[in-house]
């Protein structure tokens, strides 16, 4: 597609439940980024995705948080016991791997815990 | 590790006039990158300027400049002759060179600014 692409939108649960975000970026994107904006606040990064290396997880603020990135391509954040703490957008980005390349974002799923 | 900070939760500007939206942020590495993004309403970030760290210059897109003080690590946005659709959130960020190691590519982003545009 032409931008990164997220689903859904906006997605309601209820508080124990597991929920699955998806991103779809860029074709032939290398590099995919998630990153967590709670309300009023600046983007935390979560989770990073580079080829075929190991992600870098150092970001997941819980064992609850894991996420998963199939044919390098598509990628998919799973909450497992949501919280109400998890109520945030969650946003995906994705680059090209070379020196000065900038981030395209996609539009985020807002997740609210009730 | 990298932060950055934004002072200023809130800024407002007439339109047609000149704001300055500030950003210190600080690092150990001397080869990275800073962005400033905008963020309406709709979510979606917009990359608005960026400036490589081994650039003197500051870097200019319109009407959208910046004031890099690598020294005093500041990164400030000067948005000239300001227009309504300027009105969103405006987060300044850092990103490591892409050669130097694993973190690069992450961004480290501000708290930050909402501005807000008068008629």
């Amino acid at each position: 597609g032409a931008g990164v692409s997220q689903s859904p939108s906006n997605k309601v649960t209820e508080k124990g439940k597991d929920v699955e975000l998806r991103c779809d970026p860029i074709s032939g994107h290398t590099a995919l980024y998630w990153y967590r904006q709670s309300l009023g606040q600046g983007l935390e990064f979560l989770i990073y995705f580079q080829g075929n290396s190991a992600p870098d997880k150092s970001g997941l603020p819980s064992d609850r948080f894991s996420a998963e990135r199939t044919g390098g391509s598509v990628s998919t954040l799973t909450i497992q016991r949501t919280q109400q703490e998890d109520s945030a957008v969650y946003l995906c980005a994705s680059s090209l791997r070379t020196a000065n390349t900038e981030a395209f974002f996609g539009q985020g799923t807002r997740l609210t815990v009730v | 590790a990298q932060t950055v900070t934004q002072s200023q939760p809130e800024m407002s500007v007439q339109e047609a006039e000149t704001v300055t939206l500030s950003c210190t942020y600080d690092t150990s590495e001397s080869d990275y990158y800073l962005f400033w993004y905008k963020q309406p309403p709709s979510r979606q970030m917009i990359l608005v300027i960026r400036q490589e760290a081994y650039k003197q210059q500051n870097a200019t897109e319109n009407r959208f400049s910046v004031n890099f003080q690598k020294a005093a690590k500041s990164f400030s946005l000067k948005i000239s002759d300001s227009q309504l659709g300027d009105a969103a959130m405006y987060f300044c960020a850092y990103r490591s060179d892409p050669a130097g190691g694993t973190s690069y590519g992450k961004l480290t982003f501000g708290q930050g600014t909402i501005l807000t545009v008068h008629p």
